[in-house]
């Protein structure tokens, strides 16, 4: 099964650290990207790859992976950071599913 | 810098054809290692990946949708659209394309996304 699951909702402290997971059978074999969404934007890619992050994307920002599991974590959550977070990924036969999405609370 | 930008009708009335087109500037629509791709978002839900395309014609789509979508690619105008078939209300959305990096598995381009409401 291609499906990923993300928690519908997380919510962390101002300067604390967060793990955002998702979970799916393809993770064993391929690697999640992340997605932040602001209300009303477009999304922004933030975590690529084993742990690459593009062009403008604080180092706050970091990815890892085990099993079938991504996670992204967010190293001193900033009242920014608050918004929607998606993983994707791919399957072997070429399906790109996005996870349901994680909406993060910055408190 | 690489730009994307989508365009098309607004508003598609129930069992008739969206289309929409994605217009690429700052770079060309026939870079190897790049797929082109178009994701949708229900108003208030996730996100959803229709389907992607290579600069050759090379598609792949999502299996949910395959038998109501094609994608199709100008390379002449460094274009690429979205064609589904049949759609009802549960096809409004907001329609992204985006730069689809196939062997790291992400899209790292958007565009700014267009509204497709679908009512009579």
């Amino acid at each position: 099964s291609s499906e990923l699951t993300q928690d519908p909702a997380v919510s962390v402290a101002l300067g604390q650290t967060v793990r955002i997971t998702c979970q799916g059978d393809s993770l064993r074999s391929y690697y999640a990207s992340w997605y932040q969404q602001k209300p009303g934007q477009a999304p922004v890619l933030v975590i690529y790859g084993k742990n690459n992050r593009p062009s403008g994307i604080p180092d706050r920002f970091s990815g890892s992976s085990s099993g079938n599991t991504a996670s992204l974590t967010i190293t001193g959550a900033q009242a920014e950071d608050e918004a929607d977070y998606y993983c994707n990924s791919r399957d072997s036969s070429g399906n790109h599913p996005f996870g349901g999405g994680t909406k993060l609370t910055v408190l | 810098q690489l730009q994307l930008q989508e365009s098309g009708p607004g508003l598609v009335k129930p069992s008739e054809t969206l289309s929409l087109t994605c217009t690429v500037s700052g770079g060309s629509i026939s870079s190897s290692s790049y797929y082109w791709g178009w994701i949708r978002q229900p108003p208030g839900k996730g996100l959803e990946w229709i389907g992607s395309i290579y600069y050759s014609g090379s598609t792949y789509y999502n299996p949910s949708l395959k038998s109501r979508v094609t994608i199709s690619v100008d390379t002449s105008k460094n274009q690429f659209s979205l064609k589904l078939s049949s759609v009802t209300a549960a096809d409004t959305a907001v329609y992204y394309c985006a730069r689809h990096n196939w062997n790291y598995v992400h899209f790292d381009y958007w565009g700014q996304g267009t509204l497709v409401t679908v009512s009579s």
